[in-house]
């Protein structure tokens, strides 16, 4: 089967670290994506990793271990408006079919 | 650029109604997909297309058709809408199967 778990809810504080992970176990693997979706809006993406590794972007830093089936994505000097849900998301074939996990909802507290 | 658009961005339906929902992109991408989201889940997809005239089902297609007769245009048919469709649907394009996948606005369907 194919399964994509990360969890439900975080909670951090304003200018905080946090970490949100992500294992996965899928049938096939292309790629692994980390999408932003702010209540009530479409998911934007954030970050892409394919090969074993941390990728930086800015305050967003995404990492991927594939032996482990494992992700996760860093957020540095948090602010309010990083509340929002984080979705993991699994490319498992050339269809570019993705598969997602149910989503984490951060609270960013001041 | 408008990049992805759908319309409506809300409806009301009542049991066995049809409808259909539009989605259109303006970046010549060939992969188009159609998901639906209910209330703090992540995204099922329902059907996708790798190019115009070919199309195949997702995780939950029951209940849906599309059809892709042109490269920006993905339309998704509900036939006869029950209250489990309640949901938001997100249209997403993408230029190729490895590439990143760019949503719509949503569109917001309640069927009573």
């Amino acid at each position: 089967g194919q399964n994509i778990d990360q969890p439900t809810e975080m909670t951090a504080t304003e200018g905080a670290i946090v970490q949100i992970n992500c294992t996965y176990q899928t049938s096939g693997f292309n790629g692994l994506f980390w999408y932003q979706q702010h209540a009530g809006e479409a998911p934007t993406f954030l970050s892409y990793n394919v090969l074993d590794g941390l990728e930086e972007k800015g305050r967003f830093s995404s990492f991927l271990s594939r032996s482990k089936g494992y992700s996760y994505l860093l957020l540095k000097e948090l602010q309010m408006k990083d509340s929002a849900s984080y979705l993991c998301a699994v490319k498992g074939s050339n269809t570019g079919k993705l598969i997602f996990g149910q989503g984490t909802t951060l609270q960013v507290k001041p | 650029n408008a990049g992805v658009t759908q319309t409506p961005k809300f409806r009301i339906l009542k049991i066995g109604q049809s409808m259909t929902l539009q989605c259109t992109q303006d970046m010549n991408h060939n992969y188009m997909y159609w998901y639906r989201q209910d209330p703090g889940m992540g995204l099922k997809l329902i059907y996708y297309s790798v190019g115009a005239g070919i199309t195949d089902k997702g995780e939950v297609p029951n209940g849906y058709n599309v059809s892709r007769s042109t490269t920006e245009d993905f339309p998704l048919r509900l036939e006869l809408a029950a209250p489990s469709q309640t949901s938001v649907y997100f249209c997403a394009s993408c230029q190729g199967g490895t590439d990143t996948q760019y949503f719509g606005p949503g569109t917001r369907l309640t069927v009573l």
